[in-house]
């Protein structure tokens, strides 16, 4: 799986959006982007992921570039709440076997949000 | 609800008394696996498995065992623990299609 690089950390004011980069420039065509977040220390939650279109839900935006080499997670309208630490994860999500049942993860961003 | 449930949250143990974590997902997903999370490593993989009795080495197996003889249960065994195995533990399912779901944790000690 390709290798993720994430600023360390991140502050955002309450109410105002987050934008969370992350560099994957040695992504592959048929590696995914996706990003989970982990709260104080609870297991990680998936948050969203992305081949190469933009994706929203109810939580959160992607943006991925053209080029596919980098990313921007966008929370809309951050709270406290939302102060954890955000992973990005590139990963193979189509070619079978023991690809689907690892993620690697890095350092992430520790995003605090702040009133 | 779709969900991990991991077993015990806490536990301190001594050295050489062996121990089992347990982990059960209810959403029949194929694919476990067990990471430990320490502070400046991040989570790294210990285990996992594909399926039912198919389990394969993660990154760190050294003094892990686990099985996996249902799909929906799949447990860590510390035959004989070591203080260097102090450390927050975690449990994940996911299938093909879908994102991984995350246990709440066991923070395990070892004396």
């Amino acid at each position: 799986d390709a290798k993720t690089t994430q600023p360390p950390s991140m502050d955002c004011a309450e109410g105002r959006a987050a934008n969370l980069p992350c560099n994957h420039s040695t992504i592959s065509g048929n590696e995914y982007v996706y990003w989970y977040r982990q709260i104080h220390s609870q297991g990680p939650q998936y948050i969203i992921h992305g081949l190469k279109n933009n994706e929203t839900n109810e939580m959160a935006s992607l943006i991925i570039t053209e080029d596919r080499k980098s990313s921007t997670l966008i929370l809309p309208h951050a709270t406290l709440r939302d102060t954890a630490v955000y992973y990005c994860i590139v990963r193979v999500a189509n070619a079978g076997g023991t690809s689907y049942g690892k993620l690697t993860f890095g350092q992430g961003t520790i995003l605090t949000v702040h009133p | 609800e779709a969900q991990v449930t991991q077993n015990p949250r806490y536990l301190i143990t001594v050295t050489g008394k062996k121990l089992t974590v347990t982990c059960s997902q209810n959403m029949n997903h194929e694919y476990m696996s067990w990471y430990r999370q320490d502070p400046g490593l991040g989570l790294r993989q210990i285990y996992y498995s594909m399926n039912v009795e198919v389990t394969d080495k993660g990154d760190v197996p050294e003094g892990y065992k686990v099985s996996r003889k249902e799909k929906r249960n799949f447990p860590l065994i510390l035959e004989s623990p070591s203080p260097n195995q102090t450390s927050l533990y975690f449990c994940a399912s996911n299938d093909r299609t879908s994102e991984a779901f995350f246990g709440q944790g066991t923070r395990l000690t070892v004396v």
